[in-house]
């Protein structure tokens, strides 16, 4: 079994200033773990991907994501918030066997001017 | 341009009636899937194909038929039968040796049920 918990559902930011949105997962298995931009009326697109190799995630748009085993954590940050960031993210497990992908609920990013 | 096609954007559906969203992908990908999302929650999977000509259900898949004839088109078939079709749908493939990996989802159908 497996699960995803975003534990913020909407996070506001100024421009400029550092971006954090959290994640908690549980997994059976050795987890791959992703991230996934939506922005309105829109589909999903990866930002990056964690699959057992360096727990430290670079992706596109300057976004990054440790994967920390011992806390069960993928966080997503960014170092500095851009009006574009705007959108809905989400963090998705994929635990194996035969499993699918598990979406977490999202989380609104806001961008204050 | 290679990428995932979705047809209607909006489409709207009295109760009773059957309805068929369209995918299409032209990034020669073997596995394809169907997801619902609702407004504040995650993704769900309707049903997913790894090969032509095969498809297993997903989490919802009560309500939701689909087919997979050609490699890249895996329409989808929105029931009477189910009870809340209200949503957006969200249609989604990959290579197939990375199957539940790197997914890359089309634009989306909004459907409405009147």
């Amino acid at each position: 079994a497996q699960s995803v918990t975003q534990l913020d559902s909407h996070v506001s930011v100024s421009e400029g200033t550092p971006v954090l949105l959290r994640c908690n997962y549980s997994s059976s298995y050795s987890p791959s773990l992703f991230w996934y931009v939506q922005h309105p009326n829109k589909g999903l697109q990866l930002l990056l991907k964690y699959t057992s190799a360096a727990t430290l995630v670079k992706g596109i748009n300057g976004f990054e994501a440790e994967f920390k085993k011992s806390e069960t954590s993928f966080h997503l940050t960014k170092p500095s918030a851009h009006m574009s960031d705007a959108a809905e993210y989400f963090c998705v497990v994929r635990g194996g066997g035969a499993d699918g992908l598990t979406f977490g609920k999202g989380t609104h990013l806001i961008i204050q001017p | 341009d290679g990428g995932i096609t979705q047809s209607p954007k909006y489409l709207f559906r009295k109760e009773g009636q059957n309805v068929t969203l369209s995918c299409e992908q032209n990034l020669n990908h073997d596995a394809m899937y169907w997801y619902r999302q609702d407004p504040g929650q995650g993704l769900r999977l309707i049903y997913y194909s790894q090969i032509v000509n095969d498809f297993q259900k997903g989490d919802i898949a009560e309500g939701y038929s689909v087919s997979r004839e050609k490699k890249e088109s895996f329409p989808l078939t929105v029931t009477s039968a189910q009870k809340n079709p209200t949503a957006f749908y969200l249609c989604a493939s990959s290579v197939r040796g990375n199957l539940w990996r790197e997914q890359f989802f089309g634009p989306g159908t909004r459907l409405t049920v009147l």
